[in-house]
């Protein structure tokens, strides 16, 4: 299903290597970062989030790294699988506080 | 755990009617939000609640769009009259305190011809 702008960047991969998708942030005063991952015809799935008092955060696959110098935060997965394709998203609670704005998306490729 | 439910998955309406759509929240989750995604402008907030009450509305398009919490088990998002340029797919997720882990329903997919 149609999910982002007809214009999303797109990262191919290898199935079996590690994945790094980047997302730039545009509020400093944002303390908190959520990614997610979105498939065609669903909604997006929560996949790990990160406060800003973390530079790193591990789950299960997947490593979130936050630097607030540059207001930057990536979304590694580790040796990525076919089910990992989809949009993924980071989003970002900015200075309101209770609301997530939502960056443009990155669509991953998993090629077997 | 169900999830959040939305209904109905796929709404087809002609210009100048009423719709409808509803959302089950996640037992617990104090916090209901309703987004529009479209391949123009990606995820949009629409409007939140917190305890069944709407404290920003902010990103609601104009007054055509009107959104209820009558108990913290469900919520509707009403367009009316509704125009082509509303055909999006409109999200609901909720969350236990503010933006942290909102989870989202599937979605339901409005077309407006």
């Amino acid at each position: 299903g149609e999910s982002v702008g007809l214009h999303l960047p797109t990262l191919s991969v290898q199935e079996g290597d590690n994945s790094i998708i980047n997302c730039a942030y545009s509020n400093s005063a944002s303390d908190y970062f959520i990614w997610y991952k979105q498939e065609s015809g669903k909604g997006p799935q929560f996949i790990i989030d990160i406060r800003s008092n973390m530079d790193k955060r591990q789950g299960q696959r997947v490593t979130v790294l936050l630097n607030k110098t540059v207001k930057h935060l990536s979304l590694q997965i580790a040796a990525t699988q076919p089910g990992d394709s989809a949009v993924y998203f980071c989003a970002e609670n900015g200075a309101a506080g209770n609301k997530l704005t939502f960056g443009g998306g990155t669509r991953v490729l998993v090629k077997p | 755990d169900a999830g959040v439910i939305q209904s109905p998955r796929h709404e087809v309406t002609e210009m100048g009617q009423e719709v409808t759509l509803r959302c089950k929240p996640i037992s617990g989750h104090d916090y209901l939000f309703w987004y529009r995604q479209t391949m123009m402008r990606g995820l949009e907030l629409l409007i939140y609640f917190n305890n069944n009450v709407p404290i920003d509305d902010s990103g609601m398009p104009e007054d055509r769009f009107s959104a209820k919490m009558p108990n913290a088990s469900f919520s509707t998002l009403k367009i009316q009259p509704s125009e082509p340029r509303d055909s999006a797919v409109y999200f609901c997720a909720s969350s236990q305190q503010g933006p942290y882990e909102q989870y989202f329903g599937p979605g339901t997919r409005l077309t407006v011809t």
